[in-house]
């Protein structure tokens, strides 16, 4: 049975980088799209891009330029980078599964980042 | 990218009843890619249905998909009191994958 757990800072300041890491067992983070999902406080899921297995990428369009999805296979683990972050990327962040051409249908629990000085 | 709206934004009804929710794309969904997720206060999404119409596993039979093209359909039979939550579609057919904006579902 695969799961995820996000971990990471709970807090970033204004314009710094916000790192997440999603730790995999149960499977190999080579087979599936690894992907982020966030939700603002009160609001609904928001895609933020996935990374398949080094060879193929995709990122929220409204995002692109600030987003980077990465794998480390060594450690089973996939991570989110986002730069220049502002208040409104306070959110709940998600790791999620999803196998070729099927939803997302493994979530971690959410960790909360909030942006602020 | 594909806009999905749902509606209603808000839906209420009693438990024991025939719950609707809908989900339209701004185009055809690429083979019918389409999922629905419930979400709970202080929980993450749960898959329900995948490709518009398979249950996910350990989704209860009372939660149904339907639909094609761009026009899809979340139907739960009799409402349980566990099923009032936040009901969300999903589009992964189309680069990039979008969500819609979300129906509340309330007693």
């Amino acid at each position: 049975q695969v799961q995820l757990q996000e971990s990471g800072p709970g807090l970033v300041k204004p314009s710094e980088t916000l790192s997440l890491t999603c730790t995999v067992s149960g499977g190999s983070v080579s087979s599936f799209y690894g992907t982020w999902i966030r939700q603002a406080p009160g609001k609904g899921l928001e895609f933020i891009g996935y990374n398949y297995n080094n060879v193929r990428t995709s990122y929220n369009p409204a995002l692109q330029g600030r987003i980077t999805v990465s794998l480390d296979t060594s450690k089973n683990q996939f991570s989110l980078k986002l730069t220049s972050v502002t208040a409104a990327d306070t959110a709940v962040y998600y790791c999620a599964r999803a196998l070729d051409s099927n939803a997302f249908d493994i979530w971690g629990q959410g960790t909360l980042v909030t942006v602020s000085s | 990218e594909i806009v999905l709206t749902q509606s209603p934004g808000t839906l209420s009804l009693s438990p024991g009843e025939r719950a609707t929710l809908s989900c339209r794309a701004s185009q055809t969904v690429r083979s019918n890619y389409v999922a629905w997720y419930q979400q709970r206060p202080g929980q993450a999404p749960r898959l329900l249905i995948y490709g518009a119409s398979s249950r996910a596993t350990g989704s209860p039979e009372r939660f149904s998909g339907s639909g094609s093209g761009a026009d899809f359909t979340l139907t739960i039979s009799r409402l349980e009191p566990e099923d009032f939550a936040v009901y969300y579609c999903l589009q992964y057919g189309n680069v990039p994958v979008t969500f819609g904006q979300g129906t509340r579902l309330e007693i």
